[in-house]
């Protein structure tokens, strides 16, 4: 079965620590992955999105991402992170369904809480 | 910039009710879904819908669960007779273009007694 796998939980980190969250998916075809940030009391937002080209994608507030194909992960990474990223981190994916016209449905990893302490 | 908008932000029904959820998704959006998250769980994809009829849908999505889209504007999921185990934050989401990012609302949170 298609998966997508976040390795971390909850993470805590001091302002001005690096950031580096895992994610890894399970299949071997054709992928678009996104990671979606959900601040306290919001809605989920789109922090960054891969579809094709350069595997280093770059996002809003700092953050970035490495789409590694042999290693099926889409890390994401944040070089000083601040008071106000603590929210709670999504790795998504969507899966080429050829036979259905195309891309549909966004399969969600389980989430990354990230809790930044001034 | 143009927002999902979900009503109620929190619905509490008894067991074996009906309830309907709101969506009002983005205006020139064609492509919608629900999703739902458990609570200490992942975020689930239920169902979606493009030109007025379910493009694809998840094992949760049963008999009891239906959608429609009634007028122009509205996106609507309904749960004929709830169970407990359907208490969770429901997500609206839409996108114009199925290869493109999909836009969330705020969820509505469904409490069943």
């Amino acid at each position: 079965a298609q998966s997508v796998s976040q390795h971390n939980h909850h993470v805590i980190l001091s302002e001005a620590a690096s950031l580096e969250l895992g994610c890894n998916y399970s299949y071997g075809g054709t992928v678009n992955l996104f990671w979606y940030v959900q601040y306290p009391g919001q809605h989920l937002q789109l922090l960054l999105k891969y579809f094709s080209g350069d595997p280093l994608v770059k996002g809003i507030k700092g953050f970035e991402a490495e789409f590694i194909k042999s290693k099926f992960s889409f890390n994401l990474r944040k070089p000083s992170v601040q008071w106000s990223d603590t929210a709670e981190y999504f790795c998504a994916v969507k899966y080429s369904r050829l036979n259905s016209g195309g891309y549909q449905k966004v399969t969600f990893g389980i989430g990354t809480k990230l809790q930044v302490i001034p | 910039e143009p927002e999902v908008t979900q009503t109620p932000s929190h619905q509490v029904t008894q067991m074996g009710q009906e309830v309907i959820l709101r969506c009002v998704p983005i205006s020139n959006h064609l492509y919608f879904y629900w999703y739902r998250q458990i609570l200490g769980q992942k975020v689930e994809f239920l169902v979606s819908f493009y030109n007025n009829e379910i493009s694809e849908k998840s094992e949760i999505f049963d008999d009891q669960f239906s959608v429609e889209r009634p007028d122009g504007s509205n996106f609507t999921l309904k749960i004929r007779s709830t169970k407990l185990e359907d208490s969770a934050m429901y997500f609206c989401a839409s996108t114009w273009e199925v290869y493109q990012p999909q836009h969330f609302g705020d969820g509505t949170r469904l409490s069943i007694l």
